[in-house]
């Protein structure tokens, strides 16, 4: 089956900063790829989206890259505030309904 | 819009026992999908309904159930329940008529086994 992992469990960065968290998939018939955000004691929350015949999307201080040549997406977060601590998660859709796999999670956490 | 609801939020049953966990998606979300989280194995998929049909299936055993009424909302049931089934249960919601929607989550009913 498929596989989407997360290369660094945890990520610390300075406020202010940019983060960047990283996410390789295994199916490279997957189309459609979102990224979670989820705070302690929530579900995951929805933050960007993006389908495979995109390479960037952009959205309000955050920006997805799909890299097909070798299967990777990232997720960079611009001047990162500490409400951006949280773990994320990518999840990939083998394109079978809602059937999403996700990937194991990087925890971020933002220094004052 | 309100978001989706799980309920309850907190459970603790007894190994043996049987449970039954209720999720109301987004008004207008016909796509109701359940998730287990736990620490060790993550995100993973059980099932997903949508029109009162399940449409996909996870890899769990047959004591993981659910169903899906007419006005959308699902219930999924464990029976004989495991200490191993302690876990964070994630419902989900999505517009299931458009291929590639995002799925909105409930924060989920956090189940201990003991």
């Amino acid at each position: 089956g498929e596989s989407v992992g997360l290369h660094l469990p945890t990520l610390s960065v300075q406020e202010g900063d940019n983060s960047i968290i990283n996410c390789a998939y295994s199916n490279s018939a997957s189309d459609y790829f979102i990224w979670y955000k989820q705070e302690s004691g929530k579900g995951p929350q929805f933050i960007i989206d993006i389908r495979s015949n995109m390479d960037k999307r952009q959205g309000q201080r955050v920006t997805v890259l799909l890299n097909k040549t070798v299967k990777h997406l990232s997720l960079q977060i611009a001047a990162t505030q500490p409400g951006d601590s949280a773990v994320y998660f990518c999840a990939e859709n083998g394109n079978n309904f809602n059937k999403f796999y996700f990937g194991s999670g990087t925890k971020l956490n933002v220094k004052p | 819009k309100a978001g989706v609801t799980q309920t309850p939020r907190y459970l603790i049953k007894t190994r043996g026992q049987q449970v039954t966990l209720s999720c109301s998606p987004i008004s207008g979300h016909r796509s109701v999908s359940w998730y287990q989280q736990t620490p060790g194995q993550g995100l993973q998929f059980l099932f997903e309904y949508f029109s009162e049909t399940q449409r996909n299936k996870g890899n769990f055993p047959g004591r993981f159930s659910g169903r899906q009424f007419s006005n959308s909302r699902s219930e999924m049931n464990v029976s004989t329940l495991e200490l191993g089934d302690s876990a964070l249960y994630l419902c989900a919601s999505s517009d299931g008529d458009i291929d590639n929607s995002p799925l909105h989550f409930g924060n989920g009913t956090r189940l201990t086994v003991t």
